[in-house]
């Protein structure tokens, strides 16, 4: 799988976008972009993918670049209990076959 | 609710005890994961089931013993353990078929090793 770059850490006001960056500069011309994340002690929960075109669903938002190059899922209106560690994905088509492999990710810290 | 579900959530054993954790998923899937979160690390894949059949073992010691008799139901066997096995054990499953890979997780067992 490519290797994906995230920060370690965000913090972002309640009520406001969170935008979270993820840079995957050596992504191969078929290989997805998925995001989960993981609350404390809880198992990582799938929020969204995508190939080339942004896409969106009731949980968030996926900017991807022309170059594909990298990539920031949006949370539109950040709530408390989306504190979490969220992880940035790098995946061929049909790749679920092994399983995923998970970096650190991003703490994103939502504050009241 | 994932549609995942292990039991138990928690788990306190002796270095020489054996004991069983259970997976079930009601998803239809066709493939079934474990994985380990130890403290302060990123989650590691430690076996992977396709159609029942186990295609991927990340180097995992013979004390951690899989076990999928049917699609919808995964094991992991523990015996003589050590206390740096203490961590979180994951379950997933997925459909695997091109072009869609999302994975859905249980909500774990913390399992303590004394």
């Amino acid at each position: 799988d490519a290797k994906t770059t995230q920060p370690p850490s965000m913090d972002c006001a309640e009520g406001r976008a969170a935008n979270l960056p993820c840079n995957h500069s050596t992504i191969s011309g078929n290989e997805y972009v998925y995001w989960y994340r993981q609350i404390h002690s809880q198992g990582p929960q799938y929020i969204i993918h995508g190939l080339k075109n942004n896409e969106t669903n009731e949980m968030a938002s996926l900017i991807i670049t022309e170059d594909r190059k990298s990539s920031t899922l949006i949370l539109p209106h950040a709530t408390l209990r989306d504190t979490a560690v969220y992880y940035c994905i790098v995946r061929p088509p049909g790749g679920g076959a092994d399983g995923l492999t998970f970096g650190k990710g991003t703490h994103l810290i939502i504050q009241p | 609710e994932t549609g995942v579900t292990q039991t138990p959530r928690h788990l306190v054993m002796g270095m020489t005890n054996k004991k069983s954790l259970k997976c079930e998923q009601h998803l239809g899937h066709n493939a079934m994961y474990w994985y380990k979160q130890s403290a302060k690390k990123p989650l590691e894949l430690m076996f992977v089931y396709n159609f029942k059949e186990q295609t991927e073992n990340n180097s995992v010691p013979s004390r951690f013993s899989p076990e999928c008799p049917n699609s919808s139901h995964l094991f992991l066997h523990l015996h003589t353990l050590q206390p740096e096995d203490s961590a979180l054990y994951l379950c997933a499953s997925s459909q695997v078929w091109a072009g869609r890979t999302e994975a859905f997780f249980g909500q774990g067992t913390r399992l303590t090793v004394v």
